[in-house]
C-alpha cells in the first residue's frame, strides 16, 4: 500500500517562530489532508490539498503532486498551535478509499 | 447534525465481552469510515461504506470485528470477545464522496475503548 512519511517527528519552538512540516508519499494520490490533533484527541481539519497551494490565516500548505510531497507552513506560532500534526493520503483511482496516515509531527510551542 | 458524533465517548469492558460502537455521520454525507488509533499502530483505516456498495472488510483486524450501516445514516462497529489488544480510540469519519469526487473526510471525537 501507499507509504506516508512525516518529518520532523518532533519540533520544539518558541512562540512567534515559523515552522515547516513535511509529508512525503510513495504513490499518486487523489486525497491529501492535513490535520491537527488537539489535546483531547479531536482531529481538526486544516487543509484538503491533493495538489496546489492554500492559505488559511497563519497556516498555509503546498502539495507538489508530481514530486509526491506536501508542506505545511505555520507562521507566528502560538502556544495553541501545540499538538500533533498528521498528513493523510488516499491513492489515486481508489474512489472513496480510507486514508493512510503518517506517524505525525509532535509540535510544542513554548511561551 | 453539525458534525460527526460517536457514542459512547468512553467504554470500559472486560476481556471476552462484546462491545458496540456507534457513529452518526454528517447529514448528507454518503461515505462513512472507521479508523482506530493506538499507541503501537498509530492511526489505521478499518472499513468504509459508500452508498449501497458492499464494504471492503480487508482492513478489519480480525474476524471478531464487524460493521454495519443502515442506508446513508448510522453505522455500528461491533467487536466480539474483546481482547486487551483491542484497547484503542475508535474514530469515525464521513465525506461527501462521490459528489463532485470531493473526498475530504471529517472526523468524530472518537470512542476510547479500554479492555481490562
Amino acid at each position: 500500500g501507499i507509504q506516508v512519511e512525516q518529518s520532523p517527528p518532533d519540533l520544539i519552538l518558541q512562540e512567534g517562530a515559523n515552522s515547516t512540516l513535511r509529508c512525503n508519499f510513495s504513490d499518486s494520490v487523489n486525497n491529501l489532508q492535513w490535520f491537527h490533533q488537539n489535546p483531547w484527541g479531536q482531529l481538526i481539519n486544516l487543509f484538503y490539498i491533493p495538489s496546489g497551494t492554500k492559505q488559511n490565516g497563519r497556516l498555509s500548505a503546498t502539495t507538489v503532486a508530481t514530486e509526491r510531497y506536501s508542506l505545511l507552513y505555520i507562521s507566528s506560532s502560538q502556544t495553541t498551535d501545540s499538538g500533533v500534526y498528521f498528513c493523510a493520503v488516499a491513492p489515486a483511482g481508489g474512489g472513496a478509499d480510507g486514508l493512510t496516515f503518517g506517524k505525525g509531527t509532535h509540535l510544542i510551542i513554548q511561551p | 447534525g453539525a458534525g460527526v458524533s460517536q457514542s459512547p465517548s468512553n467504554k470500559v469492558t472486560e476481556k471476552g465481552k462484546d462491545v458496540e460502537l456507534r457513529c452518526d455521520p454528517i447529514s448528507g454525507h454518503t461515505a462513512l469510515y472507521w479508523y482506530r488509533q493506538s499507541l503501537g499502530q498509530g492511526l489505521e483505516f478499518l472499513i468504509y461504506f459508500q452508498g449501497n456498495s458492499a464494504p471492503d472488510k480487508s482492513g478489519l483486524p480480525s474476524d471478531r470485528f464487524s460493521a454495519e450501516r443502515t442506508g446513508e445514516s448510522v453505522s455500528t462497529l461491533t467487536i466480539q470477545r474483546t481482547q486487551q489488544e483491542d484497547s484503542a480510540v475508535y474514530l469515525c469519519a464521513s465525506s461527501l464522496y462521490p459528489i463532485y469526487s470531493y473526498n475530504e473526510q471529517f472526523f468524530g471525537p472518537g470512542t476510547r475503548l479500554t479492555v481490562l
